[in-house]
């Protein structure tokens, strides 16, 4: 079934630590997203990309990274997390075509920095 | 420069009653627009959009939504809340065209069904 996953769906670390969010979708999608998501606010664009090999920043500023080797993988680090990192993250993903506008989330993630 | 204001942070309805949900948006070109469901500690599920077809769209669980440009609003409504839709929604625009498919969100509203 073509899905979009993410991994660990909840994660507590301490400051200081290299973190990786995992993301992977089997939709065959070109075009991903990372999105920050505080409690009780509105989703922020951090991270993008439009297919292999491109990676753009978004909207909201964000000191983590991201890649994107293969199709269906768009995984974001942080180097060194730090509690202000402290949020859930969400990865989206969304094909060229028809359905161009619409995108499909994964679960996310949600990071506890101590 | 695009955006989407939520009316409501918070609403509340009885079991059966009708749920109305505000979103208006800004935008300079006519937009495509969305609504999107997040039940807690999941991600986020499209309900319905609207891309320039019919103005009056109908989602999934019985909501629908009505674009009205000369209101620019995108208020999304069901005839008969269920427990079950007790969750946070979220209004989404986009701009036809654009090469990133960019969504600019509102801030959500958190929708309470009382039995």
């Amino acid at each position: 079934e073509a899905d979009i996953y993410q991994t660990p769906r909840y994660l507590v670390i301490g400051t200081g630590k290299k973190i990786t969010l995992e993301c992977s979708q089997t939709m065959g999608h070109d075009k991903m997203y990372w999105y920050q998501q505080d409690p009780g606010m509105e989703l922020h664009l951090i991270h993008y990309s439009y297919g292999v090999n491109s990676t753009e920043k978004g909207d909201l500023s964000s000191e983590s990274t991201v890649s994107r080797i293969r199709t269906e993988h768009f995984p974001l680090t942080l180097e060194s997390a730090r509690p202000s990192h402290t949020s859930q993250y969400l990865c989206a993903s969304s094909a060229t075509g028809q359905a161009i506008y619409e995108q499909y989330f994964g679960p996310g993630t949600r990071l506890t920095v101590t | 420069a695009q955006s989407v204001t939520q009316l409501g942070s918070h609403v509340s309805v009885s079991e059966g009653a009708l749920v109305l949900l505000r979103c208006n948006y800004s935008s300079s070109v006519p937009p495509y627009l969305f609504w999107y469901v997040q039940y807690p500690n999941q991600g986020l599920q499209l309900l319905l959009k609207y891309t320039s077809a019919a103005t009056l769209v109908k989602g999934i669980n019985g909501f629908e939504a009505e674009f009205k440009k000369s209101e620019t609003s995108f208020h999304l409504t069901k005839p008969s809340a269920h427990m079950s839709d007790a969750a946070e929604y979220f209004c989404a625009v986009s701009t036809p065209g654009g090469a990133t498919n960019k969504l600019i969100f509102g801030t959500g509203t958190l929708l309470a069904v009382q039995p």
